[in-house]
């Protein structure tokens, strides 16, 4: 059964890069591609961004400008960082796995397994 | 960017038929895929491309989608099922959500 563990700093000040790792245990790696997705405080979810396992990536257009996901295929790892944080960014931060693919001439993408979170606050 | 339109909330009676609807342009072209998240836990998939279950989904949940409108489905209401859901598709090379529905069984 795959279980993702995530962790980084939780506190940042304003203009501060949010960097987390998420660790994959469990499962093929390769198979799949990992994801980012956040929730501010009692609102919805939001797409950070994709990486499968040869590095391509794909990521929000709004976020675009300051996010970057790598990945550690050695250590089944891989990693948010978002840069020039602001109050806005403050949320839960989920590592994802993602399955996609093509069905019936139409891709989908879509996540199956969540990571538990991790708060980040965004505050001077 | 995609626009997905979810009601904020929908209630149902239990044991009676709650329906929570997605909208969006022409998103009976698109593979949609429901989450359900309960208070201070992360997502659970709970539809996948459309109408398909991930094990362990009990056969209560079910889903639609036609032309402009995907539906989830939730049968035989349980208080346990008292949740938030999110539809989400992809389209230009982004994962879109809906802004969420909140479930309450009465």
């Amino acid at each position: 059964q795959v279980q993702l563990q995530q962790w980084g700093a939780g506190l940042l000040k304003p203009s501060e890069t949010l960097s987390l790792t998420c660790t994959v245990y469990g499962g093929s790696f390769g198979a799949y591609s990992w994801s980012w997705v956040r929730q501010p405080p009692g609102k919805g979810l939001e797409w950070i961004g994709e990486i499968n396992h040869s590095g391509s990536t794909e990521y929000n257009p709004s976020l675009r400008s300051r996010v970057t996901i790598s990945v550690d295929t050695s250590s089944n790892d891989f990693s948010l960082n978002l840069s020039s944080v602001t109050a806005a960014d403050t949320a839960v931060y989920y590592c994802a796995r993602a399955s996609s693919g093509w069905h019936a001439s139409y891709y989908y993408y879509y996540i199956d397994v969540w990571g538990k979170g991790t708060t980040v606050t965004v505050s001077s | 960017s995609y626009e997905l339109a979810q009601p904020l909330s929908v209630s149902v009676a239990l044991g009676q038929t709650a329906s929570i609807t997605c909208g969006g342009d022409n998103i009976g072209r698109k593979n949609v895929h429901w989450y359900q998240q309960k208070p201070g836990q992360a997502p659970v998939l709970v539809i996948y491309r459309d109408d398909n279950r991930p094990s362990g989904i009990p056969e209560r949940f079910s889903g639609s989608n036609s032309r402009n409108t995907a539906t989830l489905t939730v049968s035989r209401a349980q208080a346990g099922d008292e949740a938030d859901y999110y539809c989400q598709v992809w389209d230009s090379s982004t994962a879109f959500f809906g802004g969420g529905t909140k479930l309450t069984v009465l």
